[in-house]
């Protein structure tokens, strides 16, 4: 099976807390791109992160940091010190194995609201 | 990135009508557009993929005849929702993907209601 889980629905944490959002993936492939994309009230998808699968680097811009681990399968955000600009509905993606037609798999995403 | 332009952003068709969305990129050439829709407070559906010049291929369980999409040139594809009834009322987005790009950038949404 080719899926992403993302476990949590829904999250609320105060202002200035930090927060994970959980992302884990299948796939047969051993040639893949793990994405996360934003989703604000708006509805455009702002795009945030691509890894494909022979990076394990840890990655950090700013407040956002990425985590992912082949071993277990996962690619986790987190944000740091939030700001109530970052709630958003935040969406981890896959595109299984990069060719010209393969689709991006989503999972259900997480509602993330930052308590002022 | 990359700019990929939906248009409208909103429309407000009546029932029996067809509505019909535009989805360009604006600085590369698409070989690929997706064009999802997503129900409130749910993830992303995928409902066809198509290829310049080719038929697209549709998703189980979404009617080809009810969704029309074309993509006639590598900047524009467009979604035609045929006979709209309410329940075709959704958040329509597309993606476009260069010729071996490693990430397909969306457009803003198109936001249906069918009254």
């Amino acid at each position: 099976a080719q899926k992403v889980t993302q476990a949590q629905t829904e999250i609320s944490v105060v202002e200035k807390e930090d927060v994970t959002l959980d992302c884990v993936y299948e796939t047969r492939d051993t040639t893949y791109y793990l994405f996360w994309y934003k989703q604000p009230p708006s509805g455009e998808l702002v795009f945030l992160i691509r890894r494909n699968s022979f990076d394990e680097q840890n990655e950090i811009s700013g407040r956002y940091s990425w985590n992912f681990q082949k071993s277990t399968s996962s690619f986790n955000f987190t944000i740091t010190a939030s700001q109530v600009v970052d709630s958003a509905v935040y969406f981890c993606a896959l595109i299984p194995n990069m060719n010209r037609d393969d689709k991006i798999i989503f999972g259900k995403g997480t509602r993330l609201h930052i308590l002022p | 990135g990359a700019v990929v332009s939906q248009h409208p952003s909103r429309v407000i068709c009546k029932s029996g009508t067809s509505v019909k969305i535009e989805c360009r990129s604006l600085d590369f050439q698409a070989t690929t557009m997706f064009w999802y829709r997503q129900f409130p407070k749910q993830s992303l559906m995928l409902m066809a993929t198509s290829n310049e010049g080719s038929k697209a291929t549709y998703e189980q369980g979404v009617e080809k005849d009810k969704f029309l999409i074309n993509h006639a040139s590598l900047t524009l594809s467009t979604l035609t929702v045929t006979s709209a009834h309410p329940e075709d009322s959704s958040f329509y987005i597309c993606s476009a993907r260069a010729d071996g790009g490693t990430e397909a950038f969306f457009g803003q949404g198109t936001r249906l209601t069918v009254v």
